[in-house]
């Protein structure tokens, strides 16, 4: 299985609201990643977690929320989200040291209202 | 800086043809070089993969070269169909040794269009 999956495949949230994106692998890979792609451009890295630790913030505001409560499982809280927050959110996975070795999930389309 | 510049920035082509998009690096130090392909609205997907030692690979109809002394990238489309349309984007990663992460710099992608 060299699957990472993502649900919701799309979102739509208001200023207020609260949601999380969620991301799962079967890989064994113990390294997974967010990024944040808006249209046209190429993805920005968000967050990195190796070993279900987070390493790597790419001082991303406070209101981008990560969790990994498992080797397998990686979720995104999202409160009090901005208009300009609206983008693909895409979640990766890799072994690790081979952190060039990513398999991207599908992303969530999120649109914030 | 790491740097990754691809061309050019959007292709259109018909169903059948070939052709090549580029992609210039200034990343040190290198570790390898991928493609990927995205569809609009999906996640990348990877083509190929080299390391400094490779210069060629292939993957079906997608051949990629890596000239690393020049510090240049090339991927070839043989036979191109409707559904080669998307944004190819080239993927340089740093070198990283023991628990660092070896970051990666993305390109701004080409985007081919294929008409039939």
């Amino acid at each position: 299985d060299t699957e990472v999956t993502q649900t919701p495949k799309h979102l739509v949230m208001g200023m207020t609201n609260k949601k999380s994106l969620k991301c799962e692998q079967h890989m064994g890979h113990r390294a997974m990643y967010w990024y944040k792609q808006k249209a046209k451009k190429p993805p920005e890295l968000m967050f990195v977690y190796s070993y279900e630790k987070l390493s790597i913030n790419e001082s991303v505001p406070s209101r981008f929320s990560p969790e990994c409560p498992n080797s397998s499982l990686l979720n995104l809280h999202l409160h009090a989200l901005q208009p300009e927050d609206s983008a693909l959110y895409l979640c990766a996975s890799s072994p690790f040291p081979k952190t060039y070795e990513q398999y991207f999930g599908p992303g969530t389309r999120l649109t914030v209202t | 800086k790491n740097q990754v510049e691809q061309s050019p920035q959007s292709l259109i082509i018909l169903e059948g043809k070939n052709c090549t998009l580029q992609c210039n690096y200034t990343v040190s130090p290198f570790s390898n070089l991928r493609w990927y392909k995205q569809d609009t609205g999906r996640g990348p997907v990877s083509l190929t993969i080299m390391t400094f030692s490779e210069n060629t690979k292939s993957n079906g109809r997608y051949t990629a070269t890596l000239d690393a002394d020049t510090k240049q990238s090339s991927l070839h489309i043989t036979a191109s169909q409707l559904s080669d349309s998307a944004s190819y984007i080239c993927v340089v990663s740093a070198g990283a040794g023991g628990t660092s992460y070896g970051k990666l710099t993305f390109g701004q992608g080409t985007i081919l269009t294929v008409h039939p």
